[in-house]
């Protein structure tokens, strides 16, 4: 079964520094998410991309989150200088279509020191 | 923001007999809710979803129901079995196209042998 995979499956990274995190959709599918949870607290939405652009975000996905699908295949999310408060399991997902159910990746855990 | 409450953090139920998992929404624009199976280390899992044009949708063992009314779901698992223990999170989306999901805190089944 088609799944969506995610890289790395952990990630440290110092303050300030950025990070990349990549995540490969499932091929036919034609909407991504970001998803972060951080420990202890609920799966929250960060940002919903389709045809090449952003769809809609949240608060939390400020100027220093960008995303990106550099191919037709990656799916890419960027904190440019990462904070304490960033280290969090982050979930990217995709879905055929819109409101459709929406596949997981196994997730990145960022841990920043 | 409470928008999507799980109020019982856990469950615990013999194999062989029913669980039911609860989920109550506060926000009236919902209109698609899902349910996600979690395990340890890895991403959500898609298990069933349902519209707010139905009030039961039925997949093998599992059953969703939707009282749109009281604005709450639950999710009945018959027959329980080992392999069901897990975090279950409930999640609702409004209209539209790219609807980003609104998750639950999960509660956490364990089924006994």
């Amino acid at each position: 079964e088609p799944e969506v995979t995610q890289t790395p499956s952990h990630q440290v990274t110092q303050m300030g520094q950025e990070v990349i995190l990549r995540c490969v959709p499932i091929s036919n599918h034609l909407y991504f998410y970001w998803y972060r949870q951080i420990l202890g607290q609920k799966v929250e939405f960060l940002v919903s991309f389709y045809n090449n652009e952003i769809s809609e975000k949240s608060e939390i996905f400020d100027d220093q989150f960008s995303v990106e699908r550099p191919d037709g295949s990656n799916f890419t999310l960027k904190i440019r200088s990462t904070k304490l408060e960033d280290s969090a399991m982050y979930f990217c997902a995709s879905s055929e279509w819109g409101n459709q159910p929406q596949h997981f990746g196994d997730g990145t855990r960022l841990s920043i020191l | 923001d409470q928008q999507v409450k799980q109020n019982s953090p856990s469950l615990s139920v013999q194999e062989g007999r029913i669980s039911i998992l609860n989920c109550d929404y506060t926000n009236s624009m919902f209109d698609y809710f899902l349910w996600y199976k979690k395990y340890p280390a890895e991403g959500p899992t898609f298990l069933i979803s349902i519209s707010s044009i139905k009030d039961k949708n039925e997949d093998g063992r599992f059953t969703v129901f939707l009282n749109k009314s009281a604005k709450h779901l639950s999710l009945h698992i018959v027959p329980s079995q080992p392999g069901d223990s897990a975090v279950y999170f409930c999640a609702a989306s409004a209209a539209g196209a790219n609807s980003k999901l609104t998750f639950g805190k999960g509660i956490t089944l364990s089924v006994r042998p």
